[in-house]
């Protein structure tokens, strides 16, 4: 009965690998949210989706590529993985209204580039 | 534009003895303010959050975070710490047109010592 489980859970790759980190709510939002969180816990909103609707894209490398099949799923895909992308991704949900909804957080994949 | 100031980066409190951890912020509308927590290798857990309804909030856990307007500060306490209170704290704010707009303040580590 987990709210948002992602999936998978540590994730270690060689530079140069394309991957997927799977997002799946339960709560019915209608809001979904892709975040990176780096070595000093520094947390950065990397995409929004709204009813399957992207909203948010702050700047990130074109390699990433979110999807999202229906309200409930979020996906993350990453193309030509850099060293640079080690770090925990949190996925994320809320409900679009009223606007003070808060995020709820899945348990983040650690992701590792060797 | 927003911003939120964690002024700590690291807390240390003995066991029983009172919670501090300090947010000031920044909005050009009327914000709402939230606190979650990030145990070690778990997503973030919503502590509180403040709507404008009340300006002292409480939360679970037995913690509590006072909006101050003319301060512009969001502080977080707890009268007596836990051993199970060590964590990252992050303080959050979001201007109430839209909860997409989500700013993460840098966090505090909140030691607990036996």
């Amino acid at each position: 009965d987990t709210a948002v489980s992602q999936t998978p859970k540590y994730l270690v790759t060689q530079m140069g690998n394309d991957k997927s980190i799977k997002c799946e709510q339960n709560l019915g939002h209608d809001t979904m949210y892709w975040y990176k969180q780096d070595s000093k816990k520094f947390l950065k909103i990397m995409f929004s989706y709204n009813n399957k609707e992207l909203i948010i894209n702050e700047t990130v490398p074109n390699r990433f590529s979110p999807k999202s099949p229906d309200k409930a799923h979020l996906n993350l895909h990453i193309n030509s993985l850099e060293l640079g992308d080690s770090a925990v991704y949190f996925c994320a949900s809320s409900s679009r209204q009223p606007d003070n909804s808060p995020l709820h957080f899945g348990n983040g994949t650690r992701l590792t580039v060797t | 534009a927003q911003s939120v100031t964690q002024l700590d980066s690291h807390v240390s409190v003995s066991e029983g003895t009172p919670v501090l951890l300090r947010c000031n912020y920044s909005s050009s509308y009327s914000p709402s303010l939230f606190w979650y927590v990030q145990h070690p290798n778990k997503g973030l857990q919503l502590l509180l959050k403040y709507t404008s309804a009340a300006t002292l909030v409480k939360g679970i856990n037995g913690f509590e975070a006072e909006f101050k307007k003319s301060e512009t500060s969001f502080h977080l306490t707890k009268p007596s710490a836990h051993m199970s209170d060590a964590a990252e704290y992050f303080c959050v704010v979001s201007d109430q047109r839209g909860y997409q707009k989500v700013t993460f303040g840098t966090g505090t580590k909140l030691q607990v010592i036996p």
